[in-house]
């Protein structure tokens, strides 16, 4: 079955506890993203990658690093979590031709609190 | 940069249509169009590229104005089904490859 899958699901941590949120994909997709969802806000893209070590910011960076280093993963990592990370976060990947981009697969979400 | 929708919310009976809004202000390469029910991921519905054709998902359209840099959603004879919260993405490209960025959504309620 394709999907994308993240873990943990539900994390509740405390402010500077470094964290990593895994987001895996079995489609071979080209291109994945992050995006973190907070209510009134829509979905703000944290990071993006077009292909294995070629990653680049979205808009709302500040506080997360991520790494490319296998197609199919695609980890969001927290190092110093702080209260204003507490959110909805959401993993995608598409494929990516000339044409631009394919359909957004999203994973299921991983609600995040920082306390 | 998000793009703007319109409305925020909407509510119908039954039956009605509506119509959901999405403008950039930046040049845009495509328009993907998506819908999230309470709980769950966003789902795809359809893609608008430059210079395409209006395209459709069951009973929803949409088109893609590419000189205005917008896009409407057209939801015809509404379904219970059809409520949640509709999302479109803008894809512009740039010099570090494609960028999808999604707006704030517009939330959706269909009554019986």
């Amino acid at each position: 079955e394709a999907q994308v899958t993240q873990n943990p699901r539900y994390l509740i941590t405390v402010t500077g506890k470094k964290l990593t949120v895994t987001c895996s994909q079995n489609m071979n997709h080209e291109y994945m993203s992050w995006y973190r969802q907070d209510p009134g806000l829509g979905l703000r893209q944290i990071y993006y990658s077009m292909n294995v070590e070629v990653t680049d910011k979205g808009d709302v960076p500040e506080g997360y690093k991520v790494s490319r280093k296998e197609k199919r993963n695609f980890p969001l990592i927290l190092e110093s979590p702080s209260p204003n990370q507490t959110s909805l976060y959401f993993c995608a990947s598409s494929s990516f031709k000339t044409g631009g981009l394919y359909e957004q697969y999203f994973g299921p979400g991983t609600r995040l609190t920082v306390t | 940069q998000q793009p703007v929708q319109s409305p925020q919310a909407v509510i119908l009976r039954e039956g009605e249509d509506a119509v959901i809004n999405c403008s950039s202000s930046k040049a845009l390469y495509s328009v993907h169009w998506y819908r999230q029910k309470h709980g769950e991921a966003p789902v795809f519905l359809m893609i608008l590229l430059k210079g395409g054709e209006q395209m459709r998902h069951e009973k929803i359209s949409a088109s893609f104005n590419e000189k205005k840099q917008q896009s409407s959603l057209y939801l015809t004879a509404s379904q219970l089904s059809y409520s949640g919260t509709y999302f479109c993405g803008t894809e512009r490209v740039e010099t570090s490859g494609s960028r999808l960025t999604f707006g704030e959504g517009t939330q959706l309620t269909v009554n019986p």
